[in-house]
């Protein structure tokens, strides 16, 4: 299995607090994707990076979030102002041949974000 | 835009019986469908995908044939386990939203003796 690392696994932040998670991608993964995840159940797409630039995202991640992968073995995922609604779980993903037959995603173990 | 639909939130089986669990989707172009699972405090993992030249994709007993008539990639297996208890997530790329993989709201299968 692919190993996708996240860190931290854990943070809690105040209501207005800036957070941060960063997502090292499997060696040699050129795709990195992040999700939402809130309550165990629906995985929110939030964006999605190709050789590390930045294909395709939500609104709302254009205009809260600040999402980079500055090299091929660190991406991060920020928030600039938490607010009760972000409190989830974020899953990073990465793959080596997406689009294709064999592309799948790998998850990481996810950083669970509270919000008070 | 693309989407996903898994009409039920959750199924309740006694193991041994037959697993089926219902995806559509609709797409203006021919999309990769996908089933990935999440068992309880772990990250998901793919469990099977479609294929471009139709095979049907099987794995751990679990199979899902992509008929595209009807835009469905139900997911089966003749026999739950215990093991298969877990959130199901059905989902797409490849169609008209691009690359981006969207997932349906997921099926939380459970397994009872």
């Amino acid at each position: 299995d692919a190993a996708v690392t996240q860190k931290p696994r854990y943070l809690i932040k105040m209501k207005g607090q800036e957070a941060e998670m960063k997502c090292i991608p499997e060696k040699g993964h050129t795709a990195v994707f992040w999700y939402q995840q809130k309550q165990s159940k629906e995985l929110k797409f939030l964006i999605y990076f190709q050789n590390q630039q930045p294909l395709d995202q939500i609104d709302m991640v254009k205009e809260r979030f600040s999402a980079v992968c500055p090299s091929s073995s660190l991406c991060s995922l920020g928030i600039r102002t938490c607010e009760a609604e972000d409190s989830a779980l974020y899953l990073c993903s990465s793959s080596q041949d997406w689009g294709w037959d064999t592309g799948q995603l790998y998850f990481g173990e996810g950083s669970k974000l509270t919000v008070l | 835009g693309d989407s996903v639909t898994q009409t039920e939130g959750l199924v309740t089986l006694t193991e041994g019986l037959p697993v089926m669990l219902n995806c559509t989707y609709q797409s203006t172009y021919s999309p990769f469908l996908f089933w990935y699972v999440q068992h309880l405090n772990e990250a998901p993992k793919l469990l099977l995908k479609s294929f471009t030249d139709n095979k049907r994709p099987e794995h751990q007993g679990f199979h899902a044939t992509l008929h595209k008539s009807s835009s469905s990639f139900h997911l089966q297996k003749s026999s739950a386990q215990l093991s298969d208890s877990a959130l199901y997530y059905c989902a797409l790329s490849g169609g008209s939203s691009g690359n981006k993989l969207i997932f349906g709201i997921g099926t939380l299968l459970s397994v009872k003796p």
